[in-house]
């Protein structure tokens, strides 16, 4: 099955940088990747998601790109401010008929915390 | 639009007590639904998953049990439960295999075992 490694574990950047959390996938035939914001107490929230036939996509500060054949995609947050602090959690959903619920495998997930 | 009900927010039970969690969706027929828990800073485990009324898949053997009794209701039961059952349990539902879609989550509830 698939297996979604997801890196670093805890990221804290200065209001103002940049942020970037890193998920690499095993199932070379996953062909969707959302990224979830889980605020403190609360259910993830999906914010930005990237089909396989597409490089990169931006939403305003959000971005993520998507290397097929490294089979790696990686989340960047621009111009970080404080409500950006959350556990982040990547995904990939893999296109095999394996299963009919065709599951979401999510990433271990990333504490993010932005300094004032 | 499609909206997902997950109640209650917070449950402290005592141990050997039963448990029913409710998850209802609406504005949308025929979902995947899935049941995750979440302990204190860790990450997502997929407990269990129906992709209709009466089927119910299980990812992990345990103390749990669900129902899916309605099209659009998801239930999570417990008969007795344990201290290892504290922790934050959400509730997803999604659209039908064949769409290329995520997962929206309710708002979880957080239970503690006392």
């Amino acid at each position: 099955g698939e297996n979604v490694e997801q890196h670093p574990s805890t990221l804290s950047v200065q209001e103002g940088d940049s942020a970037v959390i890193k998920c690499t996938y095993s199932d070379s035939a996953s062909n969707y990747f959302p990224w979830y914001k889980q605020e403190l107490g609360k259910g993830p929230q999906l914010i930005i998601d990237i089909r396989s036939n597409v490089g990169e996509k931006k939403d305003q500060r959000i971005a993520v790109t998507l290397n097929k054949t490294a089979k790696h995609f990686s989340l960047h947050i621009t111009e970080t401010q404080p409500e950006d602090s959350a556990v982040y959690f990547c995904a990939a959903r893999t296109g095999r008929l394996s299963g009919s619920a065709r599951q979401l495998t999510f990433g271990s997930g990333t504490q993010l915390t932005v300094l004032p | 639009s499609q909206t997902i009900h997950q109640w209650p927010a917070t449950l402290v039970q005592p141990v050997g007590s039963p448990l029913s969690l409710e998850c209802t969706v609406e504005g949308t027929s025929n979902p995947n639904l899935y049941w995750y828990r979440q302990a204190a800073g860790r990450g997502l485990q997929l407990l269990f998953y129906s992709v209709g009324i009466g089927q119910i898949s299980s990812e992990v053997p345990q103390n749990l049990s669900a129902s899916r009794p309605q099209d659009r209701q998801f239930i999570l039961s417990s008969k007795k439960l344990l201290l290892s059952d504290s922790g934050f349990y959400l509730c997803a539902w999604s659209r039908p295999a064949k769409a290329n879609y995520g997962y929206t989550f309710g708002s979880g509830t957080r239970l503690t075992v006392v």
